[in-house]
Parts: C-alpha cells; sequence; structure tokens
C-alpha cells in the first residue's frame, strides 16, 4: 500500500440499506477526512478525527457515521442509504504536526443510491 | 456564512498563461490551498499560501492577497495535460478547509 486506498471503487446500493466504505492510509498521518464531491458543488466535509479514537462532525455529518479504532482505517458507514447520498466520497489524511497541513487524497469511492 | 467564488470554467490554448481567480469570505483565514483534480481522480495538492505575495513553482504560480479575499492560480505554456479542475480552499478559523466548487479548465490545442 502506498498512501491513501479506498473500496470499493464504486458501489449501487438499494435505498434503505447499510453500507461502509473503507478508506486505510500509510502514512502514519494523525488526521483523516471524508468528503462528498456532488456536480457543482465544492467539497463538503462529513467527518474527520484528529487522531486515533476522536471523531468530529463536518459540514454534513447527517446520515453517516465513523470510527476511528486505529491510526490507519477510518470506515464511514451510512446506516440506511437515501439516493440523495448517491455522489462521490474521498477520504484525506493529514499530518497535522508538521508545518503546512495538507491534505492528501485516496481516489475515491462513486456511491450511487437507487 | 462562508463563500468561495470561482469561475465555473474557462477555456484556454496550449502554449498560452491562464489565470484563476478565487475570491473568499469566510471566518478567520489560516492559508489558502490550491488542489489539481483530473476528471474521476483525486484532487492532488499544487500549493499553498498563508503571507501576501506571489509563490512560484515550475510553471504555476499562485498569488494572496489577505486584504483583498482574493488568491489567484497562474499556469504559464499550458499542455493539454494541464486540462483538469482547479480547486481553491480556504483553512478557516477553526482550521477547516472551505472548498471552492473548481473551475474547469478546457486546454485547446
Amino acid at each position: 500500500i502506498a498512501g491513501i486506498t479506498q473500496a470499493p471503487t464504486s458501489q449501487i446500493l438499494a435505498a434503505g440499506r447499510r453500507m461502509t466504505l473503507r478508506c486505510t492510509q500509510d502514512m502514519r498521518h494523525n488526521a483523516m477526512y471524508w468528503y462528498r464531491q456532488d456536480l457543482g458543488l465544492g467539497l463538503r466535509l462529513i467527518h474527520y478525527s484528529n487522531t486515533a479514537g476522536t471523531t468530529g462532525k463536518g459540514e454534513v455529518p447527517d446520515g453517516y457515521s465513523v470510527s476511528r479504532a486505529n491510526t490507519d482505517d477510518f470506515p464511514l458507514t451510512l446506516a440506511s442509504a437515501v439516493p440523495s447520498q448517491t455522489s462521490v466520497y474521498f477520504c484525506a489524511s493529514s499530518d497535522q504536526r508538521g508545518g503546512i497541513d495538507t491534505q492528501y487524497f485516496g481516489p475515491g469511492t462513486r456511491l450511487t443510491v437507487l | 456564512g462562508q463563500n468561495i467564488d470561482q469561475p465555473t470554467e474557462m477555456t484556454a490554448t496550449e502554449g498560452a498563461i491562464v489565470q484563476i481567480n478565487c475570491t473568499y469570505q469566510t471566518s478567520g483565514f489560516n492559508g489558502l490551498f490550491w488542489y489539481q483534480q483530473h476528471a474521476g481522480e483525486a484532487p492532488t495538492f499544487l500549493s499553498y499560501n498563508v503571507l501576501d505575495g506571489l509563490e512560484e513553482k515550475g510553471r504555476f504560480s499562485s498569488f494572496l492577497s489577505r486584504s483583498k479575499g482574493y488568491s489567484y492560480l497562474l499556469l504559464k505554456e499550458l499542455q493539454m495535460k494541464d486540462s483538469a479542475s482547479y480547486l481553491c480552499a480556504v483553512v478557516d478559523s477553526n482550521y477547516q478547509l472551505i472548498w471552492g466548487a473548481g473551475t474547469k479548465l478546457i486546454i485547446k490545442p
């Protein structure tokens, strides 16, 4: 693994189903983030984690939950998917202990909820 | 509210120069990022400005004026591979990134 990986690459999901998007990084970054990207809108922060064991809500947290059991993994769960959650989801990480807190992104998961 | 404005789309010619503007109104300011995003791919870091002035990095330069709430990304000697979306993002007072919707740059031969 080099950088950040996300799984699955894409998924079609029936409304009401539960879904977990996986994110793993091997850079030992302390901070991790989940964004959604929709056409015509900027990246919107769903949840974040500044360090293992802690999480926080971003701009659009409703309908999503996260956990951060260790440094490397930051899964995003949709408890009961709805069509408005159709989007491209990006996971990112950053090393807040350094100078510039640059975020590095995974390749994304394209999710369609029908 | 917090707001980042960028043009939706721009077109330029291969070999030319293009300037992509970004204006912002945010609660606090702790720096501004520019990212490049090719279609279907992840955003990748281009530049970071926290002080006023011009930062040059090869063919790409980024400028910041904090008093005007304004930044631009300057791309020189355009190549076809520069066709992408360019995202402006501001670090607010809570150290969260506020993202613009991005500018889609189309390069024509």
